[in-house]
């Protein structure tokens, strides 16, 4: 069965510094999100995107973060300086159609320090 | 008020026990009803979807919507202990870019 997969699977960096998370979504797929999940909280959205824009986003995905569709096959999510706070597990989504549910990758853990 | 409430638990059941997971909701703009199953380090995964009112069942698995009450449940027959998990309800309507997710309940079967 086709799955969304996410690289790496954990990131160590420091408090100040850039990180790009990387996910392939499935390949049919059109519509792309971020959610991310502090350790114990529960999971919210960050981001959403279709047609090469975004389409939504929280009030946690502020000017440190972008996202980006550079071919046809990646989507990734910037932090462009890290805080302590982002530290958590970062979610790719994707689903096909606008009423079709979200498929979602393992994630990558990304530890600040 | 949150927009998806669930019982965070735990909830613990002796295995063969019949599961019973909840989740309200505010909106009554929700349409899309989720449930997804998520394992420790793990990304959510999905298990029923289902549309408006009603119930949908696959395998020990029955998803049940009251939209006049705003109630969603999970039935888990037969229970074992590899459904020990966080079970995650999530909502949304078909004109909203977002899922909303309650904050999960987690589920442990005893052997």
């Amino acid at each position: 069965e086709p799955e969304v997969t996410q690289t790496p699977s954990h990131q160590v960096t420091q408090m100040g510094q850039e990180v790009i998370l990387r996910c392939v979504p499935i390949s049919n797929h059109l519509y792309f999100y971020w959610y991310r999940q502090i350790l114990g909280q529960k999971v919210e959205f960050l981001v959403s995107f279709y047609n090469n824009e975004i389409s939504e986003k929280s009030e946690i995905f502020d000017d440190q973060f972008s996202v980006e569709r550079p071919d046809g096959s990646n989507f990734t999510l910037k932090i462009r300086s890290t805080k302590l706070e982002d530290s958590a597990m970062y979610f790719c989504a994707s689903r096909d159609r606008g009423d079709s549910p979200l498929h979602f990758g393992n994630g990558t853990r990304l530890t600040v320090t | 008020q949150k927009e998806v409430e669930q019982d965070p638990g735990p909830l613990s059941v002796p295995e063969g026990a019949i599961v019973s997971l909840n989740c309200t909701y505010s909106n009554s703009a929700f349409q899309y009803f989720m449930w997804y199953r998520q394992y420790s380090r793990k990304g959510p995964e999905l298990l029923m979807y289902t549309y408006s009112s009603g119930n949908k069942e696959d395998g020990r698995f029955t998803a049940q919507v009251d939209k006049s009450s705003k109630y969603i449940s999970l039935f888990i027959r037969d229970s074992q202990p590899s459904d020990s998990a966080t079970y995650l309800c999530a909502a949304w309507y078909s004109s909203a870019s977002k899922i909303i997710f309650g904050s999960g309940t987690r589920l442990s079967i005893r052997p």
